[in-house]
């Protein structure tokens, strides 16, 4: 079946500019995650949603990131005036339920420039 | 203190050779565990779960201690395709999942 999808596969922006990334999980998949990875680090936790609502948001890095899932299936992250040290793969990630394997998808590479 | 810490590596192995990598988790409540690989600009993969008794898939076995709060992965009889990042998990509040930075492997012929 169709796994994690995340669109765009790439995102280059100008600082101080609006992003949107998106991700549709595995369908029945109620969890849904955001992480971001930086070149040789482990996935870094954003977000986490169980159904509509954010089970956790302590990762997300100050109040320009912000993150929806309004009918719990698709989620958009979304970050508002990029600054350079946004540049990152964001990955999405979903699974069955709670404390099974995460199923990621290809991630998001975003380049701001 | 991070939620995961691992091993920082890079490991550098002969093919044949056996290797460990070991993690530690902050949480004493985290309830699940995995290993996931990642290859050169890919997305990480379920490598495998880990569970408490210990288990083994093939080449790989992989150890939790919950006393010790770490968990484990051996890598028998090494091949050139193992070559990838190494990255443990385990479950953090609320059941979201934590990843350690990652350990690098290189098998060399």
């Amino acid at each position: 079946g169709a796994g994690v999808s995340q669109t765009p596969s790439n995102k280059v922006t100008e600082k101080g500019k609006y992003v949107e990334l998106r991700c549709d999980p595995i369908s029945g998949h109620t969890a849904l995650y955001w992480y971001r990875q930086s070149l040789g680090q482990g996935p870094e936790f954003l977000i986490y949603f169980q159904g509509t609502g954010a089970a956790d948001d302590s990762g997300l890095p100050n109040d320009r990131f912000f993150a929806v899932r309004p009918e719990g299936s698709v989620s958009t992250l979304k970050i508002q005036r990029t600054e350079r040290g946004d540049s990152a793969v964001y990955l999405c990630a979903s699974n069955e339920r709670p404390g099974s394997p995460l199923h990621f998808g290809n991630g998001t590479r975003l380049t701001v420039t | 203190r991070k939620e995961v810490e691992q091993d920082p590596g890079p490991f550098n192995v002969p093919e044949g050779a056996t290797v460990a990598f070991n993690c530690t988790y902050s949480n004493s409540a985290s309830q699940s565990f995995f290993w996931y690989r990642q290859d050169c600009r890919k997305e990480p993969k379920l490598l495998m779960s880990v569970y408490s008794s210990g288990n083994e898939d093939g080449r790989f076995t992989a150890q939790l201690n919950r006393a010790s709060q770490y968990i484990s992965l051996l890598i028998r009889d090494s091949k050139l395709s193992d070559s990838a990042t190494y990255l443990c998990v385990a479950t953090y509040n609320n059941n979201d999942m934590r990843f350690g930075a990652g350990t690098r492997l290189t098998v060399k012929p």
